[in-house]
């Protein structure tokens, strides 16, 4: 199988902190992953792909000094949303997938409420 | 750009019913196509792909078949589950890209009632 596991899988902090997700991919290595955010009752929008070892790529409108990614390792991926506000509250899904032509493993979701 | 359209839900079936959800897309190269399925408070799971024109991708009683001529991937499904209640999308990846992006449509909730 390729599995991905996302943690925490439900985070709630106060506005102004900042907050880590992990994303693991268990059972394969990850040359790629990327992550969404999701709306309530709205599709998924792809935020940044990350590759092991080099910057990520952001879409337009994604705030990088916002959202912090790190993929430092093959089975690893961080994302930080920094000085979080109650707009940044959303899920935040992760997929991994072992190279750039290869399906996307995805992981559970990370619900973030902002008070 | 490239973009997946998909029917507007919610749509709530009894069970057994006949299942369809529409979905068109649009794409300057030749793209492969998928219905994922998410269950509430989890991630996305693949349902069913396809890779090129005419074929036809099917897993749990799930159906649907790559259209190049209407560019469509209707997902079917002959006798629906209350189990089978979930949000489902379809989502095209382009090859010519340097990485295979998904692209979502907006997600079609199915509720099935006993």
């Amino acid at each position: 199988g390729a599995v991905v596991s996302q943690h925490p899988s439900w985070v709630i902090c106060k506005s102004g902190t900042s907050v880590k997700i992990e994303c693991r991919s268990l059972d394969f290595q990850a040359t790629t992953m990327f992550w969404y955010r999701q709306f309530p009752k709205q599709s998924l929008m792809l935020m940044a792909t990350s590759n092991e070892g080099s910057k990520a790529t952001y879409e337009q409108g994604v705030e990088k000094d916002k959202f912090l990614i790190n993929h430092a390792s093959l089975t690893l991926s961080t994302l930080t949303v920094t000085s979080a506000h109650p707009e940044d509250s959303s899920f935040y899904i992760c997929s991994a997938c072992r190279s750039s032509n290869q399906p996307q493993h995805f992981g559970d979701g990370t619900r973030l409420s902002i008070l | 750009g490239d973009s997946v359209t998909q029917m507007e839900g919610p749509v709530t079936l009894s069970e057994e019913a006949f299942l369809t959800i529409n979905c068109t897309y649009t794409a300057t190269g030749y793209p492969s196509l998928f219905w994922y399925v998410q269950y509430p408070g989890e991630g996305l799971q693949l349902l069913l792909k396809a890779t090129k024109a005419d074929d036809k991708g099917s897993n749990k009683g799930f159906e649907a078949t790559y259209r190049k001529e209407t560019t469509s991937f209707h997902l079917e499904k002959g006798s629906v589950q209350v189990s089978d209640s979930a949000v489902y999308f379809c989502a095209l990846s382009d090859h010519g890209g340097a990485t295979n992006k998904l692209i979502f449509g907006t997600g079609t909730l199915l509720a099935v009632q006993p």
